[in-house]
């Protein structure tokens, strides 16, 4: 199994560009999630999704969309890059039912290393 | 609300042993997480815990207090590989992951 995927691994946009940073996962995860990371410091959560069909929004979901038309795909979209948007970008996902005692952990892609000039 | 605390930074001796802490405050709680990231690379799981108490393996160990909202993440005999940031990540009910902002372990010979 690849696990969580993540493409591109690196990307320079220039403000005002749009792109999708596209992440996929062959574990038949129900639950996917978009963080970005800033230098030293923690992750911050964009968007998630519970299953497909469904996503909602994170703790910084302004300049972002997200889609979920699969249960492997989720992918994230910007649509004007901003310089406040050069980040590291990581996908994950895992496996969880609602309700109960879950030990199910996160699994991450490589990231995404994105800049905009 | 969601608010998870850590320590930003710790220094310690290759053989010896650190404890790194978090703290949380939310309603919903559904276990803990701990993390290790290394410089460039992605989060690894590292321990879960969701009842009070201590959890072992290996060099790593993380125990969990849930009336205090508090958690530690204990690293014994301690490698120069053992350098990285160890994230704190709350499970809750409302369905999201909550990380911590990380503490930055540096192992010196």
């Amino acid at each position: 199994n690849a696990g969580v995927t993540q493409t591109p691994k690196f990307r320079i946009l220039k403000i005002g560009q749009s792109m999708t940073l596209q992440c996929a996962q062959d574990m038949n995860h129900n639950y996917m999630y978009w963080y970005r990371q800033d230098p030293g410091m923690g992750l911050k959560l964009i968007y998630y999704s519970v299953g497909a069909g469904i996503t909602d929004k994170g703790e910084v979901p302004n300049g972002y969309n997200v889609s979920r038309s699969t249960t492997e795909d989720f992918p994230l979209r910007l649509e004007l890059a901003a310089p406040s948007q050069t980040s590291v970008y990581f996908c994950a996902s895992s496996s969880r039912t609602k309700m109960t005692h879950s030990n199910q952990p996160q699994h991450f892609g490589d990231g995404t290393r994105l800049s905009i000039l | 609300g969601q608010n998870i605390d850590q320590p930003t930074e710790m220094t310690a001796t290759e053989g010896a042993i650190v404890q790194i802490n978090c703290t949380y405050q939310t309603s919903g709680f559904n276990g803990l997480f701990w993390y290790q990231q290394h410089a460039g690379e992605a989060p690894t799981f590292l321990s879960y815990n969701v009842l009070d108490g201590l959890e072992e393996k290996g060099r790593f160990s993380s125990f969990l207090s849930r009336s205090k909202g508090y958690s530690y993440l204990l690293l014994k005999e301690l490698q120069m590989k053992d350098s990285a940031s160890y994230l704190c990540a709350e499970d809750n009910y409302g369905q999201n992951f909550v990380f911590g902002p990380g503490t930055r372990l540096s192992v010196l010979p």
